[in-house]
């Protein structure tokens, strides 16, 4: 089954303690990314990845980094994580190509930091 | 800077009315258009979108959108909801000529539909 994968679903974390979202997906997409999702704000794109070794800033990316070694995985890496990360993150992919093609998103992971 | 409006936070309807969510883009050029359904608890899912060629698309389940590029709109429509339509709908633009391949998302919109 064609799908993007994430873990963990659910995570409760404190201030500053590293952690890690991954990202799978087996549709040999060559673009990923990620969002968070905030009430009343819709989705904001943190960052992207075009394909292996190339990846780029959204419109939210402080406080993150992502690297993407493998074509199917897409790690989210919070470093010191604060208060105001804590919200819902989804990952997506899509074929490659110029952005006409549908992004098929994760189920989400919920984040908070407390 | 690319940004994208929903100008309806939350739409009540009973079942059978017709829907009609409006959707605002702000960019020049050429534009790749979605639009996403989040029901209660899960992922989004892809309604429709249009990239070129005819500006009404038509999508699952029902609904369709038209591009108007004069009004740099695409909003997204059906004409008999149902209850299973109650979910959050987010409009959707990425603009390939833009340097960037960011997709820029609206706030939403949260649509509940009355048995």
């Amino acid at each position: 089954e064609a799908q993007v994968t994430q873990n963990p679903r659910y995570l409760i974390t404190v201030t500053g303690k590293k952690l890690t979202v991954t990202c799978s997906q087996n549709m040999n997409h060559e673009y990923m990314s990620w969002y968070r999702q905030d009430p009343g704000l819709g989705l904001r794109q943190i960052y992207y990845s075009m394909n292996v070794e190339a990846t780029d800033k959204g419109d939210v990316p402080e406080g993150y980094k992502v690297s993407r070694k493998e074509k199917r995985n897409f790690p989210l890496i919070l470093e010191s994580p604060s208060p105001n990360q804590t919200s819902l993150y989804f990952c997506a992919s899509r074929r490659g190509g110029t952005g006409s093609y549908e992004q098929y998103f994760g189920p989400g992971t919920r984040l908070t930091v407390t | 800077a690319q940004s994208v409006s929903q100008h309806n936070h939350h739409v009540i309807l009973s079942e059978a009315a017709s829907l009609e969510l409006g959707c605002n883009y702000s960019y020049g050029g050429t534009v790749n258009l979605f639009w996403y359904v989040q029901y209660p608890g899960q992922h989004l899912q892809l309604l429709l979108k249009y990239f070129s060629g005819d500006p009404l698309v038509k999508g699952i389940k029902g609904f369709e959108a038209e591009f108007i590029k004069s009004k740099f709109s695409f909003n997204l429509r059906k004409p008999s909801v149902q209850w299973s339509d109650t979910a959050e709908y987010f409009c959707a633009v990425n603009a390939p000529g833009s340097g960037t391949y960011k997709y820029i998302f609206g706030t939403g919109t949260r649509l509940k539909v009355l048995a």
